[in-house]
């Protein structure tokens, strides 16, 4: 069973950098993988940030961006700010199904 | 804008079966690009895809709830469903119903309907 990988948390100070990845329990992550990245807070629906590795969605600010890094699907964020304080889950197409990470708890302070 | 609305009961008894009902508004379900999604999301857990369909009748499930569950499209309504039988207390979560594109992991959600299972 394929399981998508994410850090459990990570904190960045505001204004900081900060890059959040996805990988797969076994192989590499590619194109192919249509890898997508989504914002969430308490309570809420998912926000869909960056799509198919470095899209990104309707009205999301380009402090956030996508991209492949060795193995892994990676989301940078730049110049973080206190409202990007929120849970971030990254979503692979592996072999026809949708497989989701268990998501990242960012903390900005 | 495309909108989409969850609406089912809250509360299901174990053993019986979950109903849900996606209404689609802002767009149109009949649109050959889009694929419509039931994910869920249990407490304190990640989000877990369940089903797609396209309005042609073309039909995916993951297999770990494919023996369990139908999705299904009313055109006329604009509308599509998820039906999830013999339900446990491992079947509480969030619904959400979702569109994609081919090819693409860029979800539309809404904004997601909470399930229980409790006698």
């Amino acid at each position: 069973q394929t399981v998508v990988t994410q850090e459990p948390s990570f904190s960045v100070s505001p204004g900081g950098t900060v890059t959040l990845t996805c990988g797969l329990s076994s192989g590499s992550v590619s194109d192919s993988y249509l890898p997508t990245w989504y914002q969430q807070t308490p309570g809420q629906a998912p926000r869909t940030l960056i799509y198919n590795t470095n899209s990104r969605s309707s009205g999301v600010p380009d402090r956030f961006s996508g991209s492949i890094v060795g193995n892994k699907a990676a989301l940078t964020v730049t110049g973080a700010q206190a409202d990007d304080e929120s849970d971030y889950y990254c979503v692979l197409y592996v072999a026809g199904l949708w497989v989701f990470g268990g998501g990242t708890k960012l903390t900005v302070l | 804008q495309l909108q989409l609305q969850e609406s089912g009961p809250g509360l299901v008894k174990p053993s019986e079966t979950l109903s849900l009902t996606c209404t689609v508004s802002g767009g149109s379900i009949n649109s050959g690009n889009s694929y419509w999604d039931w994910i869920r999301q249990p407490p304190g857990k990640r989000l877990e895809w369940i089903a797609t369909i396209h309005y042609s009748g073309f039909t995916h499930y993951n297999p770990s709830l494919k023996s369990r569950a139908t999705i299904s499209v009313d055109l006329s309504k604009s509308q599509f469903s998820l039906k999830l039988s013999s339900v446990t207390a491992s079947d509480t979560a969030v619904y959400y119903c979702a569109r994609h594109t081919a090819q693409s992991g860029d979800f539309s959600w809404g904004q997601g309907t909470l399930a229980t299972v409790s006698s």
